[in-house]
């Protein structure tokens, strides 16, 4: 069975494009997640999926942030303009279809974004 | 609001001697504990997890954790280090009032002294 995939690998882009980073979840798994980690920080929570729906997106930084999961499969996360600070890695996470505290989350391998 | 705090942002240890990795938590209600480990240009791997029941959990790789309410920790232990057991490790928590977000730690990496 396929993991969670997530593209790109890197991206490296200019302070004020636009980067969308796509997450693929495990086949079947109703929960998608994002988190960030920031360099030097701890990863952080972003949003949460169920299915198509955002459950809970208490963790997006800011409006420059669009999540969208059309169709309850795939996510992307666009970040539009880039700023200095939204540099990272970004973590997509999937689980199954109950939404309890004790479901392992399974990762992707993460997406590095470095905006110069 | 729940927190983590794990010791050491770095920690190296000889092959073959203990591996003691740090994790205390802060929750008002009653947390599920998690340990994940990312090794270079991989996605974190679940490595074991405290729900309910039992407080030592044993996970893969010859680890185990121990949950002690009393002392809000739940360390992550591996008695005989393994070169391949170089890695960063994460501390997690959540509750069932949380729809399964993750709180982490800081992360520890964990090198391997031959």
């Amino acid at each position: 069975e396929a993991g969670v995939t997530q593209f790109p690998s890197h991206s490296v882009i200019e302070k004020g494009q636009t980067v969308t980073l796509r997450c693929d979840p495990i086949s079947g798994h109703d929960n998608l997640y994002w988190y960030r980690r920031v360099m030097g920080k701890e990863i952080k929570f972003l949003l949460h999926f169920v299915k198509e729906s955002k459950q809970d997106e208490s963790g997006m930084p800011n409006n420059r942030f669009l999540a969208e999961r059309t169709g309850g499969t795939y996510s992307t996360l666009k970040v539009q303009p880039a700023e200095l600070e939204d540099s990272g890695v970004y973590f997509c996470a999937s689980s199954q279809t109950i939404r309890q505290g004790w479901e392992t989350q399974y990762f992707g391998p993460g997406t590095r974004l470095l905006v110069l | 609001a729940q927190s983590v705090t794990q010791l050491g942002s770095h920690v190296s240890v000889s092959e073959g001697a203990l591996v003691l990795l740090r994790c205390n938590y802060s929750s008002s209600v009653p947390p599920y504990l998690f340990w994940y480990v990312q090794y270079p240009n991989q996605g974190l791997q679940l490595l074991l997890k405290y729900t309910t029941g039992a407080t030592l959990v044993k996970g893969i790789n010859g680890f185990e954790a121990e949950f002690k309410k009393s002392e809000t920790s739940f360390h992550l232990t591996k008695p005989s280090a393994h070169m391949s057991d170089a890695a960063e490790y994460f501390c997690a928590v959540s509750d069932d009032n949380q729809g399964g977000k993750l709180i982490f730690g800081q992360g520890t990496e964990l090198s391997v002294k031959p």
